[in-house]
């Protein structure tokens, strides 16, 4: 069964720092994996994803992901943290093998992102 | 804004009732997934529909059921309502016209059951 592991439930970091936060698979084939924010008392949005094109991703709002196989980890970041990135955010995986409809996304349990003037 | 929209945005049952939810799909989308986002916790897949038939279900009971309407819009009912199955509910919806079809979540139903 694939599943997600989120490493810290809360990040704070200063604006202007790099953000970095963590996000490890475990999929018995190769996955698709994608990040998702949620802001308060909204839905998610997608803010990247990766189909196995290029291992390093880029996303909206200048975010991006590398995918390093040999350490089954798909880390979100950005170079330069802005107040307005403060949200909630979730790494998900889902299995590329699908006869119809839309794969079924696991999520992990989401880091809360807060950003310090 | 993703096109997807959820009603109704908050909504307060007590235990035993039950509850339909509902989800308008973006223009032309054909697959519906929901999701159960319990308080401080990533959401859950309950189960997805695909061109109006059930397409898999997580691990949730089957007083969870659905529906998916010809215009591809749907329903999430939930029978006999549990204090644990107060949560975010977040429907989403893709085009299933390939491997590689985002997913566009809605705002979601907060469900609070007393």
């Amino acid at each position: 069964a694939q599943s997600v592991t989120q490493l810290g439930s809360h990040v704070s970091v200063s604006e202007g720092a790099l953000v970095l936060l963590r996000c490890n698979y475990s999929s018995s084939v190769p996955p698709y994996l994608f990040w998702y924010v949620q802001y308060p008392n909204q839905g998610l949005q997608l803010l990247l994803k990766y189909t196995s094109a290029a291992t390093l991703v880029k996303g909206i709002n200048g975010f991006e992901a590398e995918f390093k196989k040999s350490e089954t980890s798909f880390h979100l970041t950005k170079p330069s943290a802005h107040m307005s990135d403060a949200a909630e955010y979730f790494c998900a995986v889902s299995d590329r093998v699908r006869i119809q409809g839309a794969q079924k996304l696991v999520f992990g349990q989401g880091t809360r992102l807060t950003i310090n003037p | 804004e993703t096109g997807v929209t959820q009603s109704p945005t908050h909504l307060i049952k007590t235990r035993g009732q039950q509850v339909t939810l509902r989800c308008s799909s973006q223009s032309g989308h054909n697959t519906v997934s929901w999701y159960q986002q319990a308080l401080g916790q990533g959401p859950q897949f309950i189960f997805q529909y695909y061109r109006e038939e059930e397409n898999g279900r997580g691990n949730f009971p089957p007083r969870f059921s659905g529906l998916q309407f010809p215009n591809y819009s749907s329903e999430l009912n939930v029978n006999a309502l549990e204090l644990d199955d107060s949560a975010l509910y977040l429907c989403a919806s893709s085009l299933s016209a390939g491997t590689q079809e985002t997913q566009y979540f809605g705002p979601g139903t907060r469900l609070l059951v007393l």
